[in-house]
């Protein structure tokens, strides 16, 4: 079946350091991958996206890689600030139909000060 | 615009009770959909939407009912409140074949 997973539950980081949140995926037939953030309390946030024909795509301080082959994702967050302290979430997205949004458990980022 | 907007923030229910959720949002957004969050668990699909009128099953559907009368609203409804269901539930719209899901703030259920 459809699984999106974490390989770590939690990540503590120093600020200004770069962090790497990783995913593992299976379900081969997914269109788009997408990172989300959670702040304690709040909903989640949509961060960023890559489209399944790609492998890097950079944001705002942000990069998502995927690599295909071992189905794994990745979101690098450069110059890590306090307020990126969070849950986040790595999803995929179903093509067709309703292009259902299957969510990960979720790796929490501590920053520290 | 207010985005999505999700009430009660907070509620305690008996178990045997019934409740609605409410889901707003301003966007126009075709679809919806409903989560629930649990600890080490992500979240996980119950009912979504594709339109007014158009409502399917997710993958943790039973003991909840929803409808879609409007573009606007999505209520979720508690037939009859299990201890199981104790968790936070968050509502999301997003416009067709976008990636981009707005959610609520959630509501934070306990059934006793």
């Amino acid at each position: 079946g459809e699984s999106v997973g974490l390989h770590l539950p939690t990540l503590s980081v120093q600020e200004g350091d770069n962090s790497i949140i990783n995913c593992a995926y299976s379900n081969s037939a997914s269109d788009y991958f997408i990172w989300y953030k959670q702040e304690s309390g709040k909903g989640p946030q949509f961060i960023i996206d890559i489209r399944s024909n790609m492998d890097k795509r950079q944001g705002q301080r942000v990069t998502v890689l995927l690599n295909k082959t071992v189905k794994h994702l990745s979101l690098q967050i450069a110059a890590t600030q306090p307020g990126d302290s969070a849950v986040y979430f790595c999803a995929e997205k179903s093509e067709g139909g309703y292009q259902k949004v299957t969510f990960g458990t979720g790796t929490k980022l501590q920053v520290i000060p | 615009n207010a985005g999505v907007t999700q009430t009660p923030k907070f509620q305690v229910l008996k178990t045997g009770q019934s409740m609605t959720l409410q889901c707003a949002q301003d966007m126009n957004h075709e679809y919806m959909s409903w989560y629930r969050q649990d600890p080490g668990m992500g979240l996980r699909l119950i009912h979504y939407s594709v339109g007014a009128g158009i409502t399917d099953q997710g993958e943790v559907p039973n003991g909840y009912n929803v409808s879609r009368s409007t573009t606007e609203d999505f209520p979720l409804r508690l037939l009859s409140a299990a201890p199981s269901q104790t968790s936070v539930y968050f509502c999301a719209s997003r416009r067709g074949g976008n990636t981009e899901a707005f959610f609520g703030q959630g509501t934070r259920l306990t059934v006793v």
